[in-house]
């Protein structure tokens, strides 16, 4: 199957300072990605769905002012959260999917986990 | 909207027992069916997918699920559990089209004890 790497795999700031997690698709041009949140002990939650060279599409409730997600290539996708808050510590998953992955199958990331002090 | 439901949130089994876990899904249209599982401390892995053809799809490490179009059900079995079994399981789906996100359901944790 395609692979999906993300970095860092974890990262631990303090509150007030701004992070950027990267996602990146390595063998397949992923025109869309999404980014998906967890919570400990709970199930994904959708933050956003990016398309390549596009805005990104937010959730109900998902801030895009302090969730910036950028799709510049059809190989990377970034997700920065500006002024993090202990709040905004978690397990961040992206995943992608092409036009050339058979029914909208997609691949996901190994995740990040943030830790806000 | 879609939506996954997992009715079980935790269940508590013994080696060599058998497993099923149900996943009713709300869509109407067509729709593309996923079993993950997360091991602690892991990420996710994929165990089976259904797109179309056979509704009964087999999968990784024993699991199996089959789609039932009337009941809107995709419910993971396996027929003899193992202590490594043991992870947080997550029915997910999404519509047919291209570009269009996994809704996950809650989650299920399998203890499974030697």
């Amino acid at each position: 199957g395609a692979v999906v790497s993300q970095h860092p795999s974890w990262v631990i700031c303090k509150s007030g300072t701004s992070v950027k997690i990267e996602c990146r698709s390595l063998d397949f041009q992923a025109t869309t990605m999404f980014w998906y949140r967890q919570f400990p002990k709970q199930s994904l939650m959708l933050m956003a769905t990016s398309n390549e060279g596009s805005k990104a599409t937010y959730e109900q409730g998902v801030e895009k002012d302090k969730f910036l997600i950028n799709h510049a290539s059809l190989t990377l996708s970034t997700l920065t959260v500006t002024s993090a808050h202990p709040e905004d510590s978690s397990f961040y998953i992206c995943s992608a999917g092409g036009a050339g992955i058979r029914y909208n199958e997609q691949f996901f990331g190994p995740g990040t986990r943030l830790t806000v002090l | 909207a879609q939506s996954v439901s997992q009715h079980n949130h935790h269940v508590i089994l013994s080696e060599a027992a058998s497993l099923e876990l149900g996943c009713n899904y709300s869509y109407g249209g067509t729709v593309n069916l996923f079993w993950y599982v997360q091991y602690p401390g892991q990420h996710l892995q994929l165990l089976l997918k259904y797109f179309s053809g056979d509704p009964l799809v087999k999968g990784i490490k024993g699991f199996e699920a089959e789609f039932i179009k009337s009941k809107f059900s995709f419910n993971l079995r396996k027929p003899s559990v193992q202590w490594s079994d043991t992870a947080e399981y997550f029915c997910a789906v999404n519509a047919g089209q291209a570009g269009t996100a996994l809704i996950f359901g809650k989650g299920t944790t399998l203890s499974v004890s030697s």
